[in-house]
């Protein structure tokens, strides 16, 4: 079975400042894709930024980066100049290729900014 | 223009109730889900439709229920309500033709007492 794992509870960082949050998976399959969501106290699930796992180019949108390295399964989320309303949990998932599949989640991490 | 609404969205009961959730989405997807948050914020998946066809069902017990009357509606019923049934309730749905992405709904807040 897949498994997903997000080793920091807690991550704070300064306001302006880079902030990095892990993850690590584990499947045998070749096909299949990666997400990172936020979940702020409101607590609505908010899609951050998506990766294939085909794709060697690793995702960007905006602010947020992903560094991919499929070899080692791993999937961390690079979060520049950090703001305010960037505090929330962070979730990352695994979606397996294929039709109709189900996301298997981390833990979560969350994230404080410190002003 | 809301795309993937629940209601309620807070939910308290005594154990024992019968209650229900109700889910629609207006993307025009084609698979919806459900997945459940505990209080450790862990999110699981509980059950798949695709196209009205149930497709996934991650060992729930069966007094949760899933019913989908289109493929726009996803309801969850949940009988002999239980303490440890209090969690966040989240609907999120996809078209899974194209391997999109899920997008979900603000959740249902359900509170046992």
């Amino acid at each position: 079975a897949q498994t997903v794992t997000q080793s920091q509870p807690e991550m704070s960082v300064q306001e302006a400042e880079t902030v990095t949050l892990s993850c690590t998976y584990d499947t045998s399959e070749s096909d299949y894709y990666l997400f990172w969501y936020k979940q702020p106290p409101s607590r609505q699930m908010i899609l951050v930024i998506r990766q294939e796992a085909y794709k060697q180019q690793n995702a960007t949108e905006n602010r947020f980066s992903v560094n991919f390295q499929k070899a080692a399964k791993s999937f961390s989320l690079k979060i520049s100049d950090s703001q305010l309303g960037d505090a929330a949990m962070y979730f990352c998932a695994y979606r397996r290729g294929g039709g109709a599949q189900k996301l298997v989640f981390g833990q979560g991490t969350r994230l404080t900014i410190n002003p | 223009d809301t795309a993937v609404s629940q209601t309620p969205k807070y939910l308290v009961t005594q154990m024992g109730n019968d209650k229900s959730i109700k889910c629609e989405q207006n993307l025009g997807h084609d698979t919806m889900y459900w997945y459940k948050q505990d209080s450790k914020k862990f999110l699981k998946i509980m059950f798949s439709y695709n196209n009205k066809e149930l497709i996934i069902n991650e060992t729930v017990p069966n007094r949760f229920s899933p019913k989908s009357p289109d493929k726009a509606h996803l309801n969850l019923h949940i009988n002999s309500l239980e303490l440890g049934d209090s969690a966040v309730y989240f609907c999120a749905s996809s078209q899974e033709a194209s391997r999109e992405t899920q997008y979900f709904g603000p959740g249902t807040r359900l509170l046992v007492l």
